[in-house]
């Protein structure tokens, strides 16, 4: 089975702009994973922030993007407010099913 | 507006099946074109997909837990079904439902704690 990679933990100045990233070890991430991004805060389920690749919802901050980048999935913070500290897993789709990264703490300090 | 909410034991002795139930409203599974799917999350640590069922039969289980699970659809009850064998302390988690699609966002439901005692 597939594993799903992401940084363990970031930390990132409040304003700052950092780029949390996904891969995999079946090779390059590519839109037919279709990428999805959740957050999740400290005692709460996670909510979806992106998916296929770079859809948002209707509750997802502006300063939040997702792409592509460089053989991975990638989601972009700009301007980060001090409410963006949690933990972000992404998840990707393969032939034979849905595989979660370990997730990236990130830390606005 | 789609909810899903998971029912359920809290707590199941070791050895023994873990079984939860996902109620859906707002949506129906009988006539949608979604993947309904269960995801975990032991304290402490980060998300495991469970598996998932499209309505017409097919389903897809994590690898390292599919001898154990079972996930089923009741259409009249518009409800999914998770279903895990001969549980340990390791199947100690919050367990979530979801609705997704590839191409389209996943649903959350709120999750539900799910303790395993010796």
């Amino acid at each position: 089975q597939a594993v799903v990679t992401q940084e363990p933990s970031l930390t990132v100045s409040p304003g700052g702009t950092i780029t949390l990233t996904c891969g995999s070890t079946t090779g390059a991430v590519t839109s037919g994973h279709f990428p999805y991004w959740f957050q999740q805060k400290s005692g709460q389920a996670p909510r979806t922030l992106i998916y296929d690749t770079h859809n948002k919802h209707s509750w997802t901050p502006a300063r939040f993007s997702g792409s592509l980048l460089g053989g991975k999935a990638a989601l972009t913070l700009s301007g980060a407010q001090p409410e963006d500290e949690a933990e972000y897993y992404c998840l990707l789709s393969y032939s034979t099913g849905w595989v979660f990264g370990g997730g990236t703490k990130l830390t606005v300090l | 507006q789609l909810q899903l909410q998971e029912l359920g034991p809290g707590l199941v002795k070791s050895s023994e099946t873990l079984s939860l139930t996902c109620t859906v409203s707002g949506d129906s599974i009988r006539s949608s074109n979604y993947y309904w799917g269960w995801i975990r999350q032991s304290p402490g640590k980060g998300l495991d997909w469970i598996g998932s069922i499209y309505y017409g039969g097919s389903t897809y289980y994590n690898p390292s837990l599919k001898s154990r699970v079972t996930i089923s659809v009741d259409t009249s009850k518009n409800e999914v079904s998770l279903k895990v064998m001969s549980v340990t302390a390791a199947d100690t988690a919050v367990y979530y439902c979801a609705r997704h699609r590839a191409g389209m966002t996943l649903y959350w439901g709120q999750g539900t704690l799910v303790t395993v005692s010796s």
